[in-house]
């Protein structure tokens, strides 16, 4: 059974701080891996997706990296702004059925 | 605009009503998702469809049916709605092929009292 877990569980920076989400999952067998962005009380923002062939993807302030063979990701948010304030989940497709899991998420507040 | 919608954004119903939440995507996928959602808590697919007439139960045991007779509507009922079922509903839709991207809905915040 894929496990995905999401480390730190809640992050607080000053604004124009670099920093790092990490994510990593149990199963490396997967088709892509997606990060999420959500408000409270909101639905999930698409930020990136990166197919299990891909090793990085990028836009804007964001990348986000793959690493299948240890089962990490990592999503990196440059000169953080106190708009990103939200919490970043991400989400691994594997399977027969192609069933996505979801990390709980990282809450980040970015301190003006 | 290419879009999933989703109605009603908030709802509070007294114990034992009907309650349908509606989901709608303009994006022309066929695949779309119910997720259950509580507050600091991973999300649960409890329903998904591939395409019309295709519906299917998901990891999470719930009492809720849904249906998939035109390609872009997805509701959602509960027959007799309990306290137990308060909580977040997220619709989602992703295309067909490699990519599979998903997006969500704005979600209903559901409440029974």
């Amino acid at each position: 059974k894929q496990e995905v877990t999401q480390i730190p569980a809640a992050l607080s920076v000053p604004e124009g701080e670099n920093l790092v989400l990490n994510c990593s999952f149990t199963d490396s067998a997967i088709y892509n891996l997606q990060w999420f962005r959500q408000d409270p009380g909101k639905g999930l923002t698409s930020l990136l997706l990166i197919q299990s062939s891909q090793r990085e993807q990028t836009s804007g302030r964001l990348n986000a990296s793959l690493d299948k063979s240890s089962g990490r990701s990592t999503l990196y948010i440059a000169a953080s702004q106190p708009g990103d304030s939200a919490t970043y989940l991400c989400a691994v497709r594997a399977g027969g059925y192609q069933k996505v899991t979801f990390g709980i998420g990282t809450k980040l507040q970015v301190i003006p | 605009e290419a879009d999933i919608y989703q109605t009603p954004r908030y709802l509070v119903i007294g114990t034992g009503k009907k309650i349908t939440l509606e989901c709608s995507q303009t994006m022309g996928h066929d695949k779309m998702y119910w997720y259950q959602q509580d507050p600091g808590m991973e999300l649960h697919l409890i329903h998904y469809s591939y395409g019309v007439n295709s519906t299917e139960k998901g990891d999470l045991s719930s009492e809720s049916t849904v249906s998939r007779i035109r390609t872009e509507h997805f509701p959602l009922t509960l027959e007799s709605a309990r306290p137990s079922h308060t909580s977040q509903y997220l619709c989602a839709s992703s295309a067909e092929g490699a990519r599979n991207e998903q997006f969500f809905g704005p979600g209903t915040r559901l409440t029974v009292l």
